[in-house]
């Protein structure tokens, strides 16, 4: 595809629920993060892959959260046994370059899955 | 730690007026990189501009333009002759450079609260 895919789109769990959160990048891209935006606020970082290789998973708020990119493609974001404050949008994004910046490569972003724990 | 502040949480304008969009920052870095992007209702963050910290000319394109001031560690964003298509929530992003000493930094961005900004026709 052209651009960041996320899917769902929307998903709504009960507490306690585990759910997969899926983001396909840009093809060939070698950055991956994950970004966490509650209401009202500016994302957060959760965590970064370059290809396969999970570098930083310092944003990842407790071990209810984990995420994979095996093939250095696409990445799932798992929450298990989630919690109404993790309610939010997980933006994906990614870009051709090891980061953002770098030889002035854009981080392009998903519109995120917007997740709903009742 | 690194922080971004945008104070304004809501702007609304008519049509036509000039708006700046505040954004100031904190930093122990030397080296970073400042962003604007913006995010339709849509979802999606969209660049609008990134900053070097060494380079502070300001810039235009187009209808937007930045003040980048060292001095008093500000970004700001204004939109000249506003658009209702300008309606968004802009975000004002800091980054690490992408390599830093001691290791790589991969240029995460510390995001600022955004500021909605609603243009009326």
């Amino acid at each position: 595809g052209a651009g960041v895919s996320q899917s769902p789109r929307y998903k709504v769990a009960k507490r306690g629920q585990d759910v997969a959160l899926r983001c396909d990048p840009i093809s060939g891209h070698v950055s991956l993060f994950w970004y966490q935006q509650a209401l009202g606020q500016g994302p957060e970082f959760l965590t970064y892959f370059q290809n396969e290789a999970q570098l930083d998973k310092s944003g990842l708020p407790s071990d209810r959260f984990f995420a994979e990119r095996p093939e250095g493609s696409v990445s799932t974001l798992k929450i298990q046994r989630t919690q109404q404050e993790d309610s939010a949008v997980y933006l994906c994004a990614s870009s051709s370059r090891p980061a953002p910046g770098e030889d002035n490569e854009k981080l392009f972003f998903g519109s995120g899955t917007q997740l709903s724990v009742l | 730690a690194q922080k971004v502040t945008q104070a304004q949480t809501e702007i609304s304008v008519v049509e036509k007026e000039d708006v700046t969009l505040d954004c100031v920052y904190e930093t122990r870095d030397t080296t970073y990189y400042l962003f604007w992007y913006k995010q339709p209702p849509s979802g999606e963050l969209v660049f609008l501009i990134r900053r070097n910290s060494f380079d502070e000319q300001n810039e235009i394109s187009g209808r937007y333009s930045w003040n980048f001031q060292k001095s008093t560690s500000s970004f700001n964003f204004t939109i000249t002759a506003s658009q209702v298509v300008d309606s968004a929530v802009y975000f004002c992003a800091l980054s690490p450079p992408p390599y830093n000493a001691g290791g790589t930094s991969y240029g995460k961005l510390t995001f600022g609260q955004g500021t909605i900004l609603t243009v009326h026709p």
